[in-house]
């Protein structure tokens, strides 16, 4: 079976530029997160989707940051403009069903914004 | 609200000692608890989770954990470390909504030959 799939792997951009993220899931899995891990921190949610809805995103900074899964398959993370703080690793997840289940983790995104 | 502390940000331990990583939760009722790993250069993997019944919970990887609810806390044991187990782990407790999961800053472990 193969895992959940993220890129690029590593990402260095200069502040005010733009940045765009993908991941494709486990297949089947209905529920995808993204969350972002800045260095010495554990994961922050930062986006739920339950298929190609939005599940919770309450803790996305949306004045910059956006996120879609329009077909409920693969998604996409953005950001524009980037800030210095938007440094860190952007972990995406999948898990299938709604309820505690596990939570499948790619490699992660490392960014960083000079 | 529902929170998550391990005290340790990192800890060393000799190859083929004992290890017990802490963690404390903060939760009304009975709280769904989680162990992650974090290789590095890899995902997080779920190393094991107690939801309710026996709380000595067994995992993967020779792993175990033990809630207790008087004291707050999901710590997490393996007998003896291998240099393979040089990882970062989470503890993690289910929040109210979702099925979202809070997570502790981790800990990171440190294997001296």
């Amino acid at each position: 079976e193969a895992g959940v799939a993220q890129s690029p792997r590593y990402k260095i951009i200069e502040k005010r530029q733009s940045v765009a993220f993908w991941c494709n899931p486990i297949s089947g899995h209905a529920t995808l997160y993204w969350y972002q891990q800045i260095l010495g921190q554990g994961p922050k949610l930062l986006i739920q989707f339950q298929n190609n809805g939005v599940v919770d995103d309450s803790q996305l900074p949306k004045d910059r940051f956006s996120a879609e899964r329009l077909k409920g398959v693969d998604s996409t993370l953005k950001i524009q403009p980037a800030k210095l703080e938007d440094s860190a690793v952007y972990l995406c997840a999948s898990s299938s069903g709604s309820a505690y289940n596990e939570q499948f983790f790619g490699p992660g995104t490392r960014l960083t914004v000079l | 609200a529902q929170s998550v502390t391990q005290p340790d940000i990192h800890i060393t331990v000799s190859e083929g000692a004992s290890l017990e990583l802490r963690c404390n939760y903060s939760y009304g009722a009975t709280p769904y608890l989680f162990w992650y790993v974090q290789s590095p250069g890899q995902g997080l993997q779920l190393l094991l989770k107690y939801f309710s019944g026996d709380t000595l919970v067994q995992g993967i990887k020779g792993f175990e954990a033990e809630f207790k609810r008087s004291q707050s806390s999901f710590n997490l044991r393996k007998p003896s470390v291998h240099w393979s187990d040089a990882a970062e782990y989470f503890c993690a407790v289910g929040a109210d909504s979702n099925y979202q999961l809070i997570w502790g800053a981790g800990t990171k472990l440190i294997i001296k030959p």
